[in-house]
């Protein structure tokens, strides 16, 4: 099945800075999702974004389909940023996510 | 309009029982996938229903069943639990099967003890 890997898998910044989250996929997908998993571990909906680029507020994603990666850049991060960023991919699989491990974002007053 | 609505939020079970969850979708959503997250194994796709027809299911053992009914409403059933059942269950709800958005509920912690 589709391989998903996610970079950083840590990541600590001060507040105020910016990062960006890298996530690459093994195979052709239908479409790709970024979620933000809050402390009591609920998926909050960041972007649907099987290709192109896309920005909400302070948080900007980027998905090049026919390179097989996505990105999420995270501008002035807030501590209440912090948490677990998913990507996830649905391949030729229909109706089936595959989500990579995270990258856990702390970010400190 | 309201979300997905996961109940019961939390559960302590004692192995060998057996367990329903259930799961609410958003309203017009006729899709429903279940998810298990573990810390040593991440989140791991268990099945998807719908239309009331299971259309993708991942590799877990047959104690782990599911089901879907007109409403679009759906339950999960563990059997015969083992401490590694011990997880947050998470369902999502989407418009169609592919190819949409899919929004997750806040789950279920499930521990067995």
């Amino acid at each position: 099945g589709i391989q998903v890997e996610q970079s950083p898998p840590d990541l600590i910044l001060q507040e105020g800075a910016n990062s960006t989250l890298r996530c690459n996929f093994s195979d052709s997908v239908n479409n790709l999702q970024w979620f933000h998993q809050n402390p009591w571990g609920q998926l909050i909906n960041l972007f649907y974004i099987p290709s192109g680029t896309k920005q909400n507020g302070r948080l900007s994603a980027t998905t090049v389909a026919t390179e097989r990666y996505s990105l999420l850049y995270i501008s002035s991060s807030q501590t209440t940023d912090s948490g677990v960023y998913f990507c996830a991919v649905e391949g030729t699989n229909a109706g089936k996510s595959t989500f990579g491990d995270g990258t856990t974002l702390t970010v400190k007053p | 309009k309201a979300g997905v609505t996961q109940t019961p939020r939390y559960l302590i079970k004692t192995r060998g029982q057996q367990v329903t969850l259930s799961c609410s979708p958003i309203s017009g959503h006729r899709s429903v996938s279940w998810y298990q997250q573990t810390p040593g194994q991440g989140l791991q796709f268990l099945f998807e229903y719908f239309s009331e027809t299971q259309r993708n299911k991942g590799n877990f053992p047959g104690r782990f069943s599911g089901r879907q009914f007109s409403n679009s409403r759906s339950e999960m059933n563990v059997s015969t639990l083992e401490l590694g059942d011990s997880a947050l269950y998470l369902c999502a709800s989407s418009l169609w099967s592919e190819n949409t958005e899919a929004f997750f509920g806040q789950g279920t912690r499930l521990t067995v003890v």
